[in-house]
């Protein structure tokens, strides 16, 4: 399957610190990201959808100003948490779309384990 | 409302059969997606199915029932490593994966 990677792995930082989150699609150009946060068993919460040259699609109650979302290449969308709480420690996980003409699915990165303190 | 009802958590022997099920309610179908997540990774693609039917992949198979809005994940020989939540999405006609909350497996010697 496609490839996607998420880095870093984990974060440890400070309350009122920003922490940008990279999701890169290795072998194939995804024009759709998406990025998710779980909490401790619970089940994925999809935060926004992310599309490449365009404004990302937040879901309601998440907040645009505290999660930026840039989309600025067919390979790479980030996520920036500013001003993180401890409330923001989670897991964080991004999706590619693959390409149309393959079989419709979202593949996963590796996640991203935030931790603010 | 869309909703994706799946057990929220099941025990099963190693070396026995296991079926999770799962049911959903969407708005619009456009394919059902089994992931596996084991604790602390992010999910991990397993099948799908957009016809009915049943799909079969080594030790596991997904079968679907459009009609009757259900599909359930075999896992046949299970092994200690197969214990991880099971989670079951559907991609509704906007092409989005609605994700049921999943199912935790456990797996005992």
């Amino acid at each position: 399957g496609a490839v996607v990677s998420q880095h870093p792995s984990w974060v440890i930082c400070k309350s009122g610190t920003s922490v940008k989150i990279e999701c890169r699609s290795l072998d194939f150009q995804a024009t759709t990201m998406f990025w998710y946060r779980q909490f401790p068993k619970q089940s994925l919460m999809l935060m926004a959808t992310s599309n490449e040259g365009s404004k990302a699609t937040y879901e309601q109650g998440v907040e645009k100003d505290k999660f930026l979302i840039n989309h600025a290449s067919l390979t790479l969308s980030t996520l920036t948490v500013t001003s993180a709480h401890p409330e923001d420690s989670s897991f964080y996980i991004c999706s590619a779309r693959v390409p149309p003409g393959e079989m419709e699915t979202q593949y996963f990165g590796p996640g991203t384990r935030l931790l603010v303190l | 409302g869309q909703n994706i009802d799946q057990p929220t958590e099941m025990t099963a022997t190693e070396g026995a059969i296991v079926q999770i099920n799962c049911t959903y309610q969407t708005s619009g179908f456009n394919g059902l997606f089994w992931y596996q997540q084991h604790a602390g990774e992010a999910p991990t693609f397993l099948s799908y199915n957009v016809l009915d039917g049943l799909e079969e992949k080594g030790r596991f198979s997904s079968f679907l029932s459009r009609s009757k809005g259900y599909s359930y994940l075999l896992l046949k020989e299970l092994q200690m490593k197969d214990s991880a939540s099971y989670l079951c999405a559907v991609m509704d006609s906007n092409y989005q994966l609605i994700w049921g909350a999943g199912t935790k497996l456990i797996i005992k010697p």
